[in-house]
């Protein structure tokens, strides 16, 4: 079954520390979409990739950086992470952008502290 | 700037009774538009979609929602609400073919009380 898969599903990290979050999807769908979700503000855009070798900014990118290794592969490194990046992050894929359905993953709960 | 509104934030209903969740989008064009929904603990799935044609669109476990150009609004509504329907609503709107990004609502929190 055609399927996004996140992993970790829970991640506490101390700040100023590395943090990656990794996604995998197996719809064979050339674009995903990193996205964080906060009470308040709904779900925001952080980066997203066309495909394989490709990385684009989103609304929100800034101490974010994403890498897209292969079409079924997209993680999101937080280099620095701060408390400010508290937050439940989404992984999503979808085929023709902006146009058809994106399919999301089960989230990743982080924590800084 | 394009924008979604969906203005409550929480909404309580009784088993059995009807239900209208409100969207309101701001573009200028004619937008794509979904409604997704997210159970607890776990990411957001789709609904329903709109793409330009017929204005009421279905969707699954019996979901329905009604575009309105003249009134920027995408409503969904069920006519009659099951527990496990609690959950949290999400509009989105994608703004042309090709365009990266959704942009989500905040949000309807969904409560039903038997």
């Amino acid at each position: 079954e055609a399927a996004v898969t996140q992993s970790p599903r829970n991640k506490v990290a101390v700040t100023g520390g590395k943090v990656t979050l990794s996604c995998n999807q197996t719809n064979n769908h050339n674009n995903m979409y990193w996205y964080r979700q906060d009470t308040g503000h709904g779900l925001r855009l952080i980066h997203y990739s066309y495909g394989a070798g490709s990385t684009e900014k989103g609304d929100i990118p800034d101490g974010y950086k994403a890498s897209r290794p292969s079409q079924e592969n997209f993680s999101l490194i937080l280099e620095l992470a701060t408390p400010s990046q508290t937050s439940v992050y989404f992984c999503a894929s979808g085929e023709v952008p902006g146009y058809a359905e994106q399919f999301f993953g089960p989230g990743t709960r982080l924590t800084v502290l | 700037a394009q924008s979604v509104t969906q203005p409550d934030a929480r909404v309580t209903v009784s088993e059995g009774a009807s239900l209208q969740l409100r969207c309101k989008y701001s573009y200028f064009g004619t937008p794509y538009l979904f409604w997704y929904v997210q159970y607890p603990r776990q990411g957001l799935q789709l609904l329903l979609k709109y793409y330009p044609g017929d204005p009421v669109v279905q969707g699954v476990n019996g979901f329905e929602a009604e575009f309105s150009k003249s009134n920027s609004s995408f409503h969904l509504r069920k006519a009659s609400v099951h527990w496990s329907d609690w959950a949290v609503y999400f509009c989105a709107v994608s703004m042309w073919p090709g365009y990266q990004n959704f942009y989500f609502g905040k949000g309807t929190s969904l409560t039903v009380i038997p």
